[in-house]
């Protein structure tokens, strides 16, 4: 029982890279979110997808971006990396209506330098 | 715009004592309620979640929290806190009107729980 897989665990990068982070899920949830959580802050929506083909933004959806192209897997891309997205970011899945359970990944901790 | 508060940053108890950690919730359509629990360099887990019916929900862990629709609040309660309770805690809603929990999880900033021996 996977449940949501986040990788990697944690990562460095300098300013002006770029990478993605990988999220996968196995429970064919429907509902995929990208959270960042910064200290003191909560955790912030960046970017949310309903399913396979369909994304939208959250909150704080600058300097990232997603994809879709499977159910199972939504990867967050940060294309220039800067300082400011040095943060923990949560991957999550949902079946979505009336039951409205989420589960969270693990993490990954970003640091850009 | 719809938001949680959550008016502590940090609280202190003494082991054994109980607790009661605060949450409000902004105006709008029914609310869903949930209170996670992150321990230090984890990640969130699930305590309890209020959708409808009885506004005192159980939770695992010994915790409880009651549904106030005219104090727009969700406090979380525990009748004696243990060492191990030490942790960051987060209020987070999603309102009935978004299409199913589509648009995700609004998080409250988080309570710091610190347990004195």
């Amino acid at each position: 029982n996977a449940g949501v897989t986040q990788t990697p665990k944690f990562r460095i990068l300098k300013i002006g890279q770029s990478m993605t982070l990988q999220c996968a899920q196995d429970m064919n949830h429907n509902y995929m979110y990208w959270y960042r959580q910064d200290p003191g802050m909560g955790l912030k929506l960046i970017y949310y997808s309903v399913g396979a083909g369909i994304t939208d933004k959250g909150e704080v959806p600058n300097g990232y971006n997603v994809s879709r192209s499977t159910t199972e897997d939504f990867p967050l891309r940060l294309e220039l990396a800067a300082p400011s997205q040095t943060s923990v970011y949560f991957c999550a899945s949902s079946y979505g209506g009336s039951d409205y359970g989420y589960t969270f990944g693990s993490g990954t901790r970003l640091t850009v330098v | 715009a719809q938001s949680v508060t959550q008016p502590d940053i940090h609280i202190t108890v003494s082991e054994g004592a109980s607790l009661e950690l605060r949450c409000n919730y902004s105006y709008g359509a029914t609310p869903y309620l949930f209170w996670y629990v992150q321990s230090p360099g984890q990640g969130l887990q699930l305590l309890l979640k209020y959708f409808s019916g009885d506004t005192l929900v159980q939770g695992i862990k010994g915790f409880e929290a009651e549904f106030k629709r005219s104090q727009s609040s969700f406090n979380l309660r525990k009748p004696s806190v243990h060492w191990s309770d030490a942790a960051e805690y987060f209020c987070a809603v999603v309102w009935g009107n978004s299409g199913g929990g589509a648009d995700g999880l609004t998080f409250g900033k988080g309570t710091h729980l610190i347990i004195q021996p």
